[in-house]
């Protein structure tokens, strides 16, 4: 159980275009979803908390307007990047939490998307 | 503030050497603590997990015991093998936020 999805695992894009990445809980339902980035031989970096339903919390230094993320419902987030450049590309790994571990707070992470900007 | 320090990689071993990375935390309470691993080109994936003090997360011969007088959290294997050749993220979870990761630690086993 507690499988974490994305799709897809990699892209390459040229540049000036939008590059939309899905991350689905498979088997549970996830009222929060996080998106990270990480580049080579790096921990990773959260880019920004995804509630369902409602607006994403981004941390400080992401522009919101160029990674739109939409959390429609239970089971799917999207991190758009829009007009990528490729100073964009990197490692992008989104995580679930399963609100009935919330005591726990423990999160299930996608196998991520490489994304690269040509 | 809440963070986690991992002893610098990389880690270089020989297969079934023996192997202890280092964690400590700071944090308010007693939050549960997670190792989490990374094989090359892939997410990660929870290694195994804690959830109080004195409890042992243990996962393919993996072993980590959460210290409270320490605030540790080190994670042992008594014999590495090549394919456990990966990043190992420490991590515990700070309220209702995401998991607080130390830098992770790059361990490479050679035959």
């Amino acid at each position: 159980g507690a499988v974490v999805s994305q799709h897809p695992s990699w892209v390459i894009c040229k540049s000036g275009t939008s590059v939309k990445i899905e991350c689905r809980s498979l088997d549970f339902q996830a009222t929060t979803m996080f998106w990270y980035r990480q580049f080579p031989k790096q921990s990773l970096m959260l880019m920004a908390t995804s509630n369902e339903g409602s607006k994403a919390t981004y941390e400080q230094g992401v522009e919101k307007d160029k990674f739109l993320i939409n959390h429609a419902s239970l089971t799917l987030s999207t991190l758009t990047v829009t007009s990528a450049h490729p100073e964009d590309s990197s490692f992008y790994i989104c995580s679930a939490r399963d609100y009935r571990l919330a005591e726990i707070n423990e999160q299930f992470f996608g196998p991520g998307t490489r994304l690269t900007v040509l | 503030g809440n963070s986690v320090t991992q002893m610098e990689g990389p880690v270089t071993l020989s297969e079934e050497a023996f192997l202890t990375i280092n964690c400590t935390y700071t944090a308010t309470g007693y939050p549960s603590l997670f190792w989490y691993v990374q094989y090359p080109g892939e997410g990660l994936q929870l290694l195994l997990k804690a959830t109080k003090a004195d409890d042992k997360g243990s996962n393919k011969g993996f072993e980590a015991t959460y210290r409270k007088e320490t605030t540790s959290f080190h994670l042992e294997k008594g014999s590495v093998q090549v394919s456990d050749s990966a990043v190992y993220f420490c991590a515990f979870p700070s309220g209702n936020t995401p998991l607080v990761f130390g830098k992770g630690t790059r361990l490479s086993v050679i035959a």
